[in-house]
């Protein structure tokens, strides 16, 4: 079955460090993959985007990340942390010959002042 | 653009009463979804509309569960006879067609705690 996985529960990250959150997928053909990040008791918020094109996508609050085919990821990325990215972090994906999106199970970042 | 609007945020009930959650998407998007999320876990799938056209609802959780947008505008989700385990936020999103990359925008969800 189609998936992506986020290996990683929690990542805990001190402010004004680089953050990495990681994603990994086994979708068939070209997929869409997408990041997403919820605050708590919130909706969530569409970060950024993978299609086509540039494996490097950029984002929405100076995060970006990085499509690799040859391993399979897409992971999130920010070169500076705030306290305010601490969030619960969704990679998410499309089929090729699909509509509805598909979630991994999340990942909880905590940035530590 | 206003977003995509779920009412009510919170309900409170008892089991084995009936709920409706409504949902108002982003006035262009003829795209509707409803997915459900519990704590600690990603939001799961539950169906999706083009336009007032149902166009899969196998995911759906039981028969307890039914999803309408009579005129391909603001959906309900009824859940009946509720369970302790329906507790858990309900989401909808809203989405333009014409190719699946297109962004899929989310409400803040409906809060349901059955007691």
């Amino acid at each position: 079955a189609q998936s992506v996985a986020q290996p990683e529960d929690q990542v805990n990250v001190a402010e004004g460090n680089p953050l990495t959150v990681k994603c990994t997928y086994s979708v068939s053909g070209n997929p869409y993959l997408f990041w997403y990040v919820q605050y708590p008791n919130r909706g969530l918020q569409f970060l950024l985007k993978y299609i086509t094109g540039d494996n490097l996508v950029k984002g929405s609050y100076g995060f970006e990340a990085e499509f690799n085919k040859s391993q399979t990821s897409f992971h999130l990325k920010k070169p500076s942390a705030l306290v305010s990215d601490s969030a619960l972090y969704f990679c998410a994906f499309v089929g090729e010959r699909d509509d509805k999106i598909i979630f991994g199970k999340g990942t909880r970042l905590h940035i530590l002042p | 653009d206003t977003g995509v609007s779920q009412n009510p945020r919170h309900k409170i009930t008892k089991r084995g009463q009936n709920v409706t959650f409504r949902c108002d998407p982003i006035s262009e998007h003829n795209r509707l979804y409803w997915y459900r999320q519990t704590l600690g876990q990603g939001p799961e799938f539950l169906t999706y509309f083009q336009n007032e056209a149902q166009l899969e609802k196998s995911r759906l959780l039981s028969d307890r569960f039914s999803a309408e947008r009579p005129k391909g505008s603001f959906s309900t989700l009824e859940i009946q006879r509720t369970e302790q385990g329906d507790s858990a936020m309900y989401l909808c999103a809203s989405s333009s067609t014409g190719n699946s990359g297109n962004t899929i925008y989310f409400g803040e969800g409906s809060w349901l705690t059955v007691v």
